[in-house]
């Protein structure tokens, strides 16, 4: 099955900086990437996301990149801001678009 | 208000003392899942189904079963609950037949002693 690593576990920045977030996958038929931000003791919640037939979508200060030769998707986040801290996932699913596999997350937190 | 509701938020409950888990949608959405969420793990996917009467297995089925007898209900069922199963639990929904765009509802965080 699907197996989606995700890097750094843990990502601290000065608030004004930039975040990324790496991930790969396994699965060359995956299609779809999302991203979900998920605040303490909240419910996940979609970001952004992207589709295998785009290379990189932006989305005011959050942009995703995709490369699906390498299989690995990346987020950006600009100009941080202490409400950016949160745990962030990465998501990958399959051709069917009925399976979805998780990264482990990272936790970002944006110091003031 | 578009949302995805669970019931109970929070449960503690005994080894094998069946449980069912609630979720409901008011968004006439056709795919609805369940995951898990544990510590270092991430999310995992348990069942997921894209219509009524349709179900399927995710990565973390054992242990669980779930039904959709209504295209706006998903009850998630532990029949012999562990204390492995020690969780918290998330249901969601998507327009259409597959995951794009999935909305999640609020949690269940299930204690199993």
């Amino acid at each position: 099955g699907e197996n989606v690593e995700q890097h750094p576990s843990t990502l601290s920045v000065q608030e004004g900086d930039s975040a990324v977030i790496k991930c790969t996958y396994s699965d060359s038929a995956s299609n779809y990437f999302p991203w979900y931000k998920q605040e303490l003791g909240k419910r996940p919640q979609l970001i952004i996301d992207i589709r295998s037939n785009v290379g990189e979508k932006k989305d005011q200060r959050i942009a995703v990149t995709l490369n699906k030769t390498a299989k690995h998707f990346s987020l950006h986040i600009t100009e941080t801001q202490p409400e950016d801290s949160a745990v962030y996932f990465c998501a990958a699913a399959g051709a069917a678009g009925n399976k979805l596999t998780f990264g482990g997350g990272t936790r970002v937190l944006v110091k003031p | 208000e578009a949302q995805v509701t669970q019931n109970p938020r929070y449960l503690i409950t005994v080894t094998g003392k069946k449980l069912t888990v609630t979720c409901s949608q008011n968004m006439n959405h056709e795919y609805m899942s369940w995951y898990r969420q544990d510590p270092g793990l991430g999310l995992r996917q348990i069942y997921y189904s894209m219509n009524v009467e349709v179900t399927d297995k995710g990565d973390v089925p054992e242990g669980y079963k779930v039904s959709r007898k209504e295209k706006r209900n998903f009850p998630l069922i532990l029949e012999s609950p562990s204390p492995n199963q020690t969780s918290l639990y998330f249901c969601a929904s998507s327009p259409g037949q597959v995951l794009y765009e999935q909305y999640f509802g609020p949690g269940t965080r299930l204690t199993v002693t």
